[in-house]
């Protein structure tokens, strides 16, 4: 198994630019989350999705970031317009079943890291 | 009050000490408990799931406390490799990490 696939590994990008992240999960998960990770916030839920259905975006900062899962096996997380601030390390995870010990749990990503100019 | 806490850390210890690490969370419906560990630039990957009895793996033992809403991670013998930052995982109705607290075994 690959295990999560995530792309770009690392983005640059001028602030007002368009940005987009790419997951591939597991093979047979049904549930996948993008989390974002800095210093001073650490690693923050954004969104999660539950048979490519999302189920809770409270997470996601505004109205600038959206998330798709149009099949199951691809997700996009999209900053439009990126801003400086959204400089961070953006992971996405995936399980079988809610994360629990049975099911080992969420498997991450690589991550992409984002720096915005 | 923040959903899941951790030691603030670091933690700086010598090769071959005992350390202990502490979560507290705040829902009480949490249902699953994890122990991740993070290396430096790479993504979280799972170190041990906690379960009600306490578990442990060689040299680490997890325990979860829900009465006190707390969990722990014990870790014997600390080696150089253990140097990280460990992360608590509470899942159930949020899917929520910890801040980490990050480790170093000096030799």
């Amino acid at each position: 198994d690959a295990g999560v696939i995530q792309s770009p590994r690392h983005e640059v990008t001028e602030m007002g630019q368009e940005v987009t992240l790419r997951c591939k999960p597991i093979s047979g998960h049904d549930y996948l989350f993008w989390y974002r990770q800095t210093m001073m916030r650490g690693l923050e839920l954004l969104i999660y999705f539950n048979n490519n259905v999302p189920i809770d975006d409270s997470g996601m900062p505004e109205d600038r970031f959206s998330a798709k899962m149009p099949n199951a096996s691809f997700s996009t997380l999209k900053i439009q317009p990126s801003e400086p601030r959204d400089s961070a390390v953006y992971f996405c995870a995936s399980s079988l079943g809610k994360p629990q010990p049975i099911n080992y749990g969420y498997t991450f990503g690589s991550g992409t890291r984002l720096t915005v100019v | 009050r923040k959903e899941v806490e951790q030691d603030p850390g670091p933690f700086n210890v010598p090769e071959g000490a005992t350390v202990a690490f502490n979560c507290t969370y705040s829902n009480s419906a949490s249902q699953s408990f994890f122990w991740y560990r993070q290396d430096c630039r790479k993504e979280p990957k799972l170190l041990m799931s906690v379960y009600s009895s306490g578990n442990e793996d060689g040299r680490f033992t997890a325990q979860l406390n829900r009465a006190s809403q707390y969990i722990s991670l014990l870790i014997r013998d600390s080696k150089l490799s253990d140097s990280a930052t460990y992360l608590c995982a509470v899942s159930g109705q949020n899917f929520v990490f910890g801040p980490g607290t990050r480790l170093s075994v000096l030799p």
